[in-house]
């Protein structure tokens, strides 16, 4: 079965500074991987895929992923990290029923 | 551009009440509609889901039910609620034939008392 794995409950960065979400995924066939993010009482946005091509990904507001066969991981990653940043953080694989397994989530708390 | 709506936003309901949250997606036709459950703020469990009018698979077994009416309309129903059924739902959508990517409702917070 595919699944994500989210090791970090919680991550806490000081603004400015990098900030990485991990995430290790298990699966059958080419993985197709998404990252998605939940500020309180609100929906999931979207952040950024990957399906196949380059390593790494680009996505909404800064973020990006890389991806890493050898290793299963798809961490998420910002190289300057902002107090609005601070949410809930979500790994995801699609499987092959065409629907998404979540990770558990990370809390991300960026301080000033 | 697509949107997807959610109503009620929040929603406080004794036990052994009904419910009823609705999804509704515009600007799109045909697409793939899901309901999830958040609880505790934290991980996502999958309800149900639908490729079409009439056409819905359940995930879990449990008090709820899901309808799709329209091709753009998802019902999450229950004839009785129990405490359990507390949480934050969150009805998604994508189009058929993509590489799976969700977009998500601004979600329907429920509390059973």
């Amino acid at each position: 079965a595919q699944s994500v794995a989210q090791p970090e409950d919680q991550v806490n960065v000081a603004e400015g500074n990098p900030l990485t979400v991990k995430c290790t995924y298990s699966v059958s066939g080419n993985p197709y991987l998404f990252w998605y993010v939940q500020y309180p009482n609100r929906g999931l946005q979207f952040l950024l895929k990957y399906i196949t091509g380059d390593n790494l990904v680009k996505g909404s507001y800064g973020f990006e992923a890389e991806f890493n066969k050898s290793q299963t991981s798809f961490h998420l990653k910002k190289p300057s990290a902002l107090v609005s940043d601070s949410a809930l953080y979500f790994c995801a694989v699609r499987d092959p029923r065409n629907k998404l397994s979540f990770g558990a989530g990370t809390t991300v708390t960026v301080r000033a | 551009s697509q949107t997807i709506h959610q109503w009620p936003a929040t929603l406080v309901q004794p036990v052994g009440s009904p419910l009823s949250l609705e999804c509704t997606v515009e600007g799109t036709s045909n697409p793939n509609l899901y309901w999830y459950r958040q609880a505790a703020g934290r991980g996502l469990q999958l309800l149900f889901y639908s490729v079409g009018i009439g056409q819905i698979s359940s995930e879990v077994p449990q008090n709820l039910s899901a309808s799709r009416p329209q091709d753009r309309q998802f019902i999450l129903s229950s004839k009785k609620l129990l405490l359990s059924d507390s949480g934050f739902y969150l009805c998604a959508w994508r189009t058929s034939g993509n590489t799976g990517e969700l977009f998500f409702g601004e979600g329907s917070r429920l509390t059973v008392l």
